[in-house]
C-alpha cells in the first residue's frame, strides 16, 4: 500500500513569511496527526483530526499555526507569519481510526523540513 | 502527568555486542506501549508494539522489548547489532481509545565496527 505522502520535502523561508505542508494519508485511515519535531527532541503532537473534525488541537499555537482536513482525506498546516523557533520537521502520521489495534498504530510520512532565517 | 523519559541521549555499541535501550513512561490508563526508530532524513518506522498479553513482544529486524509494569518500563533490546541499526530510537505511549502518541526524546544509537 502507498505510505503517507508529504511534500515539500524541505523548504525555507525568512521569518515572518508564510508556509503550508500538505499531506495524504494512507487511503482509508480516518485519524490524521501532525507532529513538529524540533532538532534533538521527540515528535510533539500539534494536531489530531477524526475524519474532518478535529479531536485534539491543544498544543496547536493557534496564533500562527491553522490546520484543515477537507472532505476526511488530505491535510494542510499552515505557518503564518513564520518565527525562528518554527524551525522543525513537520511529520504526518495516519491511523485507522478508533476502536480495535490498529487505531493507536501511526504511520508516518517522511515529514517536511523547515527552516526559518 | 503523561510523559516518556528515554534516560540515555547517546549510546555506541561495538557491532555484534547486544544493546538495551530504556524507556520509562508515566500515563494514567492502561498504556499502549511502541518503539519507532528514525533514520536520518527519514519519517519514523514502527519496530514493535505492546497492548497486552505476553509482556515480551518481537518485532521487526530482530528487535525485542518487555513491558515491566511495576517498574513502568518498556526497554528495547536486541542480541547482536548491526552497523545498519545506527539511528534514532524513540519510545511513545498511547492510550486505548485512539488518543495520539506522547514521544520521548529519543536516543541516538551508533555502531562502531
Amino acid at each position: 500500500e502507498a505510505g503517507v505522502a508529504q511534500s515539500p520535502r524541505y523548504k525555507i523561508i525568512e521569518k515572518r513569511q508564510s508556509v503550508a505542508f500538505w499531506c495524504n494519508p494512507i487511503s482509508g485511515h480516518a485519524t490524521l496527526y501532525w507532529y513538529q519535531q524540533i532538532l534533538g527532541q521527540g515528535p510533539k503532537l500539534l494536531i489530531q483530526f477524526q475524519n474532518n473534525g478535529v479531536v485534539d488541537d491543544s498544543q496547536l499555537p493557534k496564533d500562527r499555526f491553522s490546520a484543515e482536513r477537507l472532505k476526511g482525506v488530505d491535510s494542510t498546516l499552515k505557518i503564518q507569519p513564520a518565527k525562528l523557533e518554527d524551525s522543525a520537521v513537520y511529520l504526518c502520521a495516519s491511523s485507522l481510526g478508533p476502536g480495535g489495534s490498529g487505531a493507536n498504530v501511526l504511520t508516518f510520512g517522511a515529514g517536511s523540513r523547515l527552516t526559518v532565517l | 502527568a503523561q510523559s516518556v523519559t528515554q534516560p540515555d541521549i547517546h549510546i555506541t555499541v561495538s557491532e555484534g555486542a547486544s544493546l538495551e535501550l530504556r524507556c520509562n513512561y508515566s500515563y494514567g490508563a492502561t498504556p499502549y506501549l511502541f518503539w519507532y526508530v528514525q533514520s536520518p532524513g527519514q519519517g519514523l518506522q514502527l519496530l514493535l508494539k505492546y497492548f497486552s498479553g505476553d509482556t515480551l513482544v518481537q518485532g521487526i529486524k530482530g528487535f525485542e522489548a518487555e513491558f515491566k509494569r511495576s517498574q513502568s518500563s518498556f526497554n528495547l533490546r536486541k542480541p547482536s547489532v548491526h552497523w545498519s541499526d545506527a539511528a534514532e530510537y524513540f519510545c511513545a505511549v498511547g492510550g486505548s481509545a485512539g488518543t495520539a502518541l506522547i514521544f520521548g526524546k529519543g536516543t541516538t544509537l551508533s555502531v562502531s565496527s
